[in-house]
């Protein structure tokens, strides 16, 4: 069982915007700012597209966004593109040097 | 550019250990810590502990004696070593980079794939 918790898939429609929650606890989402996003296409290197809640890399589209409220992180994708269609994983620091993440939500491209 | 190359797929039996390495090129070796995490099938990420600029290193505490990480600082590489396998360690492996104090892994290797199976 993760630290953090995502919902296990998310679709949408080309042009659509979705969002992708993650929710942790006060020890690790509620208490730091060091939360990440991660995308992976299977077969590829994972890549950070948020990190500090809201800041992007870069070379990453803006079309990714990110947020927090209390223990809960989101990833924001707008102006959806077939490209998008991959597994998406938060992160959070934790207390003691350690890292939690999330069970990745796979997002589909309708 | 900078790159994060792992060794190949592992199969190993109940008990045994297994030696997971992480070539790094294209930045200085020496400047970031390195992360190791996994992903077992059908579960989530787990992190596993890190192997500080310094060469020091922090394990997480379900890997606490079991997992040894060192360096090579002569060729680039990162080692995990992980011992006592039973199939729940049947899992993906990733190294992945972070610049010291930055909290996010900027980049990751491509993934080793550790079967533990009689």
């Amino acid at each position: 069982q993760s630290a953090l918790a995502q919902p296990a898939s998310v679709s949408g429609s080309p042009g659509q915007s979705i969002t992708v929650s993650c929710t942790g606890s006060s020890s690790d989402v509620g208490s730091h700012t060091s939360v990440s996003w991660y995308q992976h296409h299977p077969g590829q290197a994972p890549k950070v597209i948020i990190y500090d809640v809201s800041n992007r890399p870069s070379g990453v589209s803006a079309r990714f966004s990110g947020s927090k409220s209390g223990n809960t992180a989101s990833l924001t994708i707008s102006g959806l593109q077939a490209e998008d269609e991959a597994d998406y994983y938060c992160s959070s620091y934790a207390s003691s040097s350690t890292y939690v993440f999330g069970p990745g939500t796979k997002v589909t491209v309708l | 550019q900078v790159q994060l190359v792992q060794s190949g797929a592992e199969v190993k039996n109940p008990g045994a250990s297994v030696k997971v390495s992480c070539k790094a090129s294209g930045y200085t070796f020496t400047s970031y810590h390195m992360h190791w995490v996994r992903q077992a099938p059908g579960q989530g990420r787990e992190w596993m502990g890190i192997v500080y600029s310094s060469g020091n290193s922090n394990s997480a505490p379900n890997f606490r004696g079991r997992v040894t990480m060192t360096r090579d600082t002569s060729t680039s590489t990162v080692y995990m070593e992980l011992s006592s396998l039973t199939s729940e360690d049947t899992a993906e492996y990733f190294c992945a980079r972070e610049l010291g104090g930055a909290g996010y892994f900027d980049f990751w290797g491509q993934g080793t794939l550790v079967t533990v199976s009689s």
